[in-house]
């Protein structure tokens, strides 16, 4: 099935900085690849996603990358607020899977005043 | 509506009770999920619902027993649960299951077993 690795587990920034995680996956056929944001107590929601046809998206100061070839994804946050600070966490959609979410492990983002 | 609601919110019980978790979607999604999700760690899937049929099950134990009533409603019975089944169970919907489609969460039911 497959395997989705994520890093780094947590990252710690000062507002107004940027702010990557990274993931990689393991199965070729996966096609999506969504972006979930979790704040404390609260449900996961979508923040970004990214379909294996495009490179690139963009949507205010959240980006996402896609390399097919490395089969390795990454978020990308600019000028960080304290009000990003929540887990994400990456996720892939697998045949393997039955195109059924497969997440990373988490990152947990800490934005300081 | 947007919304996959819940109900309860928290929900304590004992070991022997029989319980049951409710989620309900008015999106026209015909995939539905059971997730269950420790602390600090990702949701975790137990069960799948495509066309309201049980199209996943990822080795859940059997005390552990999800429903579909009909396309909008899903149900997880709980009975003879243990302390390690304590945990945030989420619910989900997408359009359809296989489609490049996000999965919609409901706020979770936070399970404390005693």
């Amino acid at each position: 099935g497959e395997n989705v690795e994520q890093h780094p587990s947590t990252l710690s920034v000062q507002e107004g900085d940027s702010a990557v995680i990274k993931c990689t996956y393991s199965d070729s056929a996966s096609n999506y690849f969504p972006w979930y944001k979790q704040e404390l107590g609260k449900r996961p929601q979508l923040i970004i996603d990214i379909r294996s046809n495009v490179g690139e998206k963009k949507d205010q100061r959240i980006a996402v990358t896609l390399n097919k070839t490395a089969k390795h994804f990454s978020l990308h946050i600019t000028e960080t607020q304290p009000e990003d600070s929540a887990v994400y966490f990456c996720a892939a959609h697998s045949r393997g899977g039955s195109y059924i979410p497969t997440f990373g492990r988490g990152t947990s983002l800490i934005v300081h005043p | 509506d947007t919304e996959v609601t819940q109900t309860p919110k928290h929900l304590v019980m004992g070991m022997t009770n029989k319980k049951s978790l409710k989620c309900e979607q008015h999106m026209g999604h015909r995939a539905m999920y059971w997730y269950k999700q420790k602390a600090k760690k990702p949701p975790e899937l137990m069960f799948v619902y495509s066309y309201e049929k049980l199209s996943i099950n990822e080795s859940v134990p059997s005390r552990f027993s999800p429903e579909c009533p009909n396309s909008s409603l899903l149900n997880l019975h709980l009975h003879a649960l243990q302390p390690e089944d304590s945990a945030l169970y989420l619910c989900a919907s997408s359009q359809s299951q296989g489609g490049v489609t996000e999965a919609f969460f409901g706020q979770g039911t936070r399970l404390t077993v005693v």
